[in-house]
């Protein structure tokens, strides 16, 4: 199975700063690759999917880059509203396999 | 719009079955592109990808290996809603549950509201 890890595992930063987060796969995904935003008490958001393409209604201050087995989302322009534990999540479409990675918290500092 | 509303019981008892649906608004289960899952979110475990149906012609549905043999994903097409059935539930199996809408390229871009499951006696 192909496994996922997340760096860093949390992070604080200022208003305005641009942030990033690291998602790692142990294999080659190509860019089946899709990232969340999940706040307290609530399900998760889509963000990012196919590694770069925004979702419909995301904030554009949200991007993704990467393919193969290393992938970056950036937050520019921290906001508060961003608050939240970010997961990447792959798929294999040759066995239907789906995994999260393990979330990265990112606060306000 | 797209909803997925859940509904089911909220505490179960070891051994036995772990019962939920997800009615759908704004799509059709029957869809040809959408495929219909189960998550589940816990502390020890995370976010974790349990199951799907979908139709292609004919009916399918998968599994995760953790969960195989346990658990059946029912299409219910007449009230536009899908179900979770989670058998020999163990305090294991205690975790938010999810229901979402994917595609073929396996994002989840509609979720339902969650419900926590607690498996006691």
């Amino acid at each position: 199975d192909i496994q996922m890890t997340q760096s860093p595992s949390s992070l604080s930063a200022s208003v305005g700063d641009r942030v990033s987060i690291t998602c790692q796969a142990s294999q080659g995904i190509n860019i089946y690759l899709n990232w969340y935003q999940q706040k307290p008490g609530k399900a998760p958001k889509l963000l990012i999917h196919h590694a770069l393409t925004l979702q419909t209604g995301v904030s554009s201050r949200f991007s993704g880059s990467g393919s193969g087995t290393d992938f970056i989302l950036t937050i520019y322009n921290l906001q508060p509203e961003d608050v939240a534990t970010y997961y990447c999540q792959k798929f294999d479409p040759a066995r239907a396999a789906f995994a999260f990675g393990p979330g990265t918290k990112v606060d306000i500092k | 719009q797209v909803q997925l509303q859940q509904s089911g019981l909220g505490l179960v008892k070891p051994s036995q079955t772990l019962s939920l649906t997800c009615s759908i608004s704004g799509d059709s289960i029957s869809s040809d592109t959408a495929a219909w899952n189960w998550i589940r979110q816990s502390p020890s475990r995370g976010l974790e990808w349990l199951g799907r149906t979908f139709l292609r012609s004919k009916w399918y549905s998968e599994y995760a290996p953790s969960v195989e043999g346990r658990m059946t994903v029912n299409p219910d097409s007449s009230n536009n809603q899908f179900s979770l059935q989670l058998n020999s539930v163990t305090p294991e199996d205690t975790a938010v549950y999810y229901c979402a809408r994917s595609f073929h390229s396996g994002f989840f871009d509609f979720w339902g509201q969650g419900t926590l499951v607690t498996v006691s006696s």
